[in-house]
């Protein structure tokens, strides 16, 4: 079956500091995978979503960026934190035959 | 554009009560997917139901039912026999043909009362 983990869980860093959170999955390959983010309160903003090794689409501009360097791994990263960058940070996959996409554990990130 | 619509920020139902949330779609697609996703307190985001715009029949999983009226965009989740584990933030999405995003809605908050 089909896993996918998230890491950190949870992490604080202060403002300008750089980040990386990474996403891998198990079970499956060729998948396309996303980052989402949630702020408090409420809905999911897509971040960026890859179809395939080195390929990375944008949804927002944005201080962050995105890196797929293995097939089933999905890095986010900044090279200096904005208070504005606090938040739940979701990865997500789907593959075929499936049309739904499933969701990481999350990251909750903490900018002070 | 697509665009997803959840009008009820806030439900609540009594355990072991049915409750609907709704949801409603702008598309111009004929072809898509609609999904519920569930989101408790833990935050981790968990497929409820699907349903295919090509399937006339309305999807089930056990307590969980949609009434899909395609005609009129909308998408509904029935909850029966409400459970105090169903008590989470429900989303509503679509996802159309190849296309590989989904488009959320804001979420409607429900609570399960013992």
């Amino acid at each position: 079956s089909q896993t996918i983990h998230q890491w950190p869980a949870t992490l604080v860093q202060p403002v300008g500091s750089p980040l990386s959170l990474e996403c891998t999955v198990e079970g499956t390959s060729n998948p396309n995978l996303y980052w989402y983010r949630q702020a408090a309160g409420r809905g999911l903003q897509l971040l960026f979503y890859s179809v395939g090794i080195g390929q990375i689409s944008s949804e927002v501009p944005q201080n962050l960026s995105a890196s797929r360097p293995q097939d089933r791994q999905f890095i986010l990263s900044s090279k200096k934190l904005l208070l504005s960058d606090s938040g739940f940070y979701l990865c997500a996959w789907n593959a075929l035959p499936y049309n739904e996409q499933f969701f990481g554990p999350g990251t909750r990130l903490t900018v002070l | 554009a697509q665009t997803v619509t959840q009008s009820q920020p806030e439900m609540s139902v009594q355990e072991a009560e049915t409750v609907t949330l709704s949801c409603t779609y702008d598309t111009s697609e004929s072809d898509y997917y609609l999904f519920w996703y569930k989101q408790p307190p833990s935050r981790q985001m968990i497929l409820v139901i699907r349903q295919e715009a090509y399937k006339q029949q309305n999807a089930t999983e056990n307590r969980f039912s949609v009434n899909f009226q395609k005609a009129a965009k909308s998408f509904s989740l029935k909850i029966s026999d409400s459970q105090l584990g169903d008590a989470a933030m429900y989303f509503c999405a679509y996802k159309w043909g190849s296309n590989y995003k989904l488009t959320f809605g804001k979420g409607t908050l429900l609570t399960v009362n013992p």
